[in-house]
């Protein structure tokens, strides 16, 4: 596996509550990428990144920032989290823009 | 809105037969990839097939892809109980930065 980690990899949280998601990667890859998987919607991009300090955003962004200040971390930011965004949340890297290699994932459940 | 659209939704064989599944998209694309996910964990990267190339193999995986109707499909042989999984097709329709559009997933069942 490539080396990505996700932290935490699971949270329980309350509606309302900044969180805060982080995925760390040890191959200094340009790319990183947050995508959300809920059941009936495959995979959707959240925000991704193509260098430090540059991000844009995916398909389903509203509600979520996101941070990459050095090559090997990408945080991602609920400012207030919402049930709508319990989810199964993965990383993903990729050196190119084309293979992606995901982490293990971040089941989130806001309550 | 999603640009890969895979089929059939699920998909039970029995050990030792081929599984065939389909991908449809609506848009030119750079690439198309395919991804498999095993129950609780994260994606991994199966195949690319380029735009300009129609087949591909890697070990029991055949892809190809008709950039005229917009389709692809991955074929399994001779599939193993352990090839049980979601499988993903996913596009590159993008510029300078790369990314891509995943369809819904495949549930692929092989029973011993």
């Amino acid at each position: 596996d490539a080396g990505i980690t996700q932290s935490p990899r699971h949270k329980v949280t309350e509606t309302g509550t900044p969180v805060t998601l982080r995925c760390h990667q040890t191959e200094n890859h340009r790319y990183m990428y947050w995508y959300r998987q809920d059941p009936g919607h495959g995979l959707r991009l959240i925000h991704y990144s193509y260098g430090v300090k540059d991000t844009d955003k995916g398909e389903v962004s509203d509600g979520y920032s996101v941070s990459r200040s050095k090559t090997e971390d990408f945080l991602l930011t609920l400012e207030s989290a919402t049930s709508s965004q319990t989810s199964v949340y993965f990383c993903a890297i990729s050196s190119l823009g084309e293979t992606q290699y995901f982490g293990p994932g971040t089941r989130l459940l806001v309550l | 809105s999603q640009q890969g659209e895979e089929d059939p939704q699920a998909l039970s064989i029995q050990e030792g037969e081929n599984a065939t599944m389909n991908c449809s998209y609506k848009t030119s694309i750079n690439n198309l990839q395919w991804y498999r996910q095993n129950s609780g964990r994260g994606l991994v990267h199966l195949i690319l097939i380029r735009s300009n190339e129609r087949e591909k193999h890697s070990g029991r995986l055949r892809v190809t892809l008709d950039t005229s109707k917009k389709s692809s499909s991955l074929l399994i042989t001779a599939s193993r109980a352990a090839d049980t999984a979601s499988y993903f097709c996913a596009t590159d329709s993008s510029g300078a930065n790369s990314k891509l559009t995943f369809g819904k997933g495949i549930t692929l069942s092989v029973r011993p």
